[in-house]
């Protein structure tokens, strides 16, 4: 089956650097993706990672690393606004050829001022 | 601007009831999944389905079924809710041309079982 870990809580100040980092078992892989949700909202996709390296958007950076089965994701200069959950999730082949998304249990960052 | 809309935001129902959470989307996407989010224990998926009539069991099927009678529409139902199933229930859809797998959720439905 499959299984993610990552932090269940992330601390960070304003105009700070931080990483989320995701380590999963899965077989199948097809690739790495990182969602974000405020409190009360639904999930909103942030990135993509199918191949090793760093995939950059704007403040947010994602990581892949294949064969150490292991992601992150950066947030540089943090502002209020990024308070929330992060999931990660892989994408591997389920039944019937479907790719489906398992997500971890999320990360709880919170930005203080 | 792409949207999936789910017509309960909060519910509350008793032991037994049987319980219809409802799910459209509006992107012509062939894949709709509905998850189940708990504090702690993040999402986790309950049935899909990837085409009209179709469906699958997720991890979680056990006490659910679903109904996908038209492509845009996709129905999660607890036969006899129970407590247990108080929960954040969310619908999301997928398109088949996507290169990211990219998954667009509703708002989520609050259930409340007493």
């Amino acid at each position: 089956g499959q299984s993610l870990e990552q932090p269940s809580e992330v601390t960070a100040v304003e105009g700070a650097i931080v990483q989320i980092n995701c380590t999963y078992q899965t077989s199948g892989f097809y690739g790495l993706s990182w969602y974000q949700q405020h409190d009360g909202g639904a999930p909103t996709f942030l990135s993509y990672n199918a191949l090793d390296g760093l995939e950059e958007t704007g403040r947010f950076s994602s990581f892949l690393s294949r064969s150490d089965s292991y992601g992150y994701l950066l947030l540089q200069e943090l502002q209020m606004k990024d308070s929330a959950s992060y999931f990660c999730a892989v994408r591997d082949e389920k039944s019937g050829g479907s790719y489906i998304p398992t997500f971890g249990r999320g990360t709880s960052l919170i930005v203080h001022p | 601007d792409v949207k999936v809309t789910q017509s309960s935001r909060y519910l509350v129902k008793r032991t037994g009831e049987k319980v219809f959470l409802e799910c459209v989307q509006d992107m012509d996407h062939e894949n709709m999944f509905w998850y189940r989010q708990d504090p702690g224990l993040g999402l986790r998926l309950i049935y899909f389905s990837y085409d009209v009539k179709m469906k699958e069991k997720g991890d979680i099927p056990e006490g659910y079924s679903v109904s996908r009678e038209k492509k845009e529409r996709f129905s999660l139902i607890l036969e006899s809710a129970s407590t247990n199933q108080t929960s954040m229930y969310l619908c999301a859809s997928r398109g088949d041309r996507t290169n990211t797998g990219e998954l667009f959720f509703g708002e989520g439905s609050r259930l409340t079982v007493l």
